[in-house]
């Protein structure tokens, strides 16, 4: 079975650019998770999915970040005008609901903003 | 909101001894909480995990123990390796499938 895959595995912007970070969940995962994680910092929720639903999105700063996943399968996250303070790894995983429950992450996108 | 706090930023062992970390939450309707693993530049791994409807589960040298009323769980690692070496979060799943992670322990196994 194929993990969940992450692209770009890296990314180095000036400040104000923009990047897009891609997710192909496990597939048969209906739920989806983009967490940022800074440097020596636990995963911190973005936003979450179930199918093409968003279920929470309250920790995303939506003046500059946004995301979607149209099919209720792969996934994008999106940084606008890129800040220093942006710079982190970008983590994301997914679950089936109703089974075991377990988060299976990717291999996280690290973003460095200059 | 649900917030995890995690007690331990860093652990030192020597091998062979035993470590535990701490992990309080807030939301009492959490009910499921694993551990994950993220070992030096790669991505979080799930180690083991603990529902509300029991108090102890154990898989191999990993033990998980959950006390509800005091909103507190921890992970032991017996006879630790030094393959054990790296940072553990705690999390809590609260309602709707949201999941939510401590800061993080760096555990250290000196040979």
């Amino acid at each position: 079975e194929a993990g969940v895959t992450q692209s770009p595995r890296y990314a180095v912007l000036q400040e104000g650019q923009a990047v897009s970070f891609w997710c192909d969940p496990i597939s048969g995962h209906d739920t989806l998770y983009w967490y940022q994680q800074p440097r020596d910092q636990g995963p911190q929720l973005l936003v979450y999915f179930r199918d093409e639903a968003v279920i929470d999105n309250s920790q995303l700063p939506s003046d500059r970040f946004s995301a979607v996943r149209p099919k209720g399968t792969n996934s994008t996250l999106k940084i606008q005008s890129a800040k220093q303070g942006d710079t982190a790894t970008y983590l994301c995983a997914s679950s089936r609901t109703g089974s075991t429950g377990q988060l299976y992450f990717g291999e996280g996108s690290k973003l460095t903003v200059l | 909101g649900e917030k995890v706090e995690q007690h331990e930023s860093t652990l030192s062992v020597r091998e062979g001894d035993s470590a535990v970390i701490n992990c309080t939450y807030t939301d009492t309707a959490s009910s499921y909480f694993p551990w994950y693993k993220q070992e030096a530049g790669k991505s979080l791994h799930f180690v083991i995990d603990i529902r509300s409807n029991v108090d102890r589960k154990q898989s191999q040298r990993l033990i998980v123990l959950l006390d509800k009323k005091a909103k507190r769980f921890s992970l032991h690692i017996t006879a630790t390796q030094p393959e054990d070496s790296a940072i553990y979060f705690c999390a809590a799943r609260t309602g709707n499938y949201k999941y939510v992670f401590g800061a993080g322990t760096r555990l250290k196994v000196i040979a």
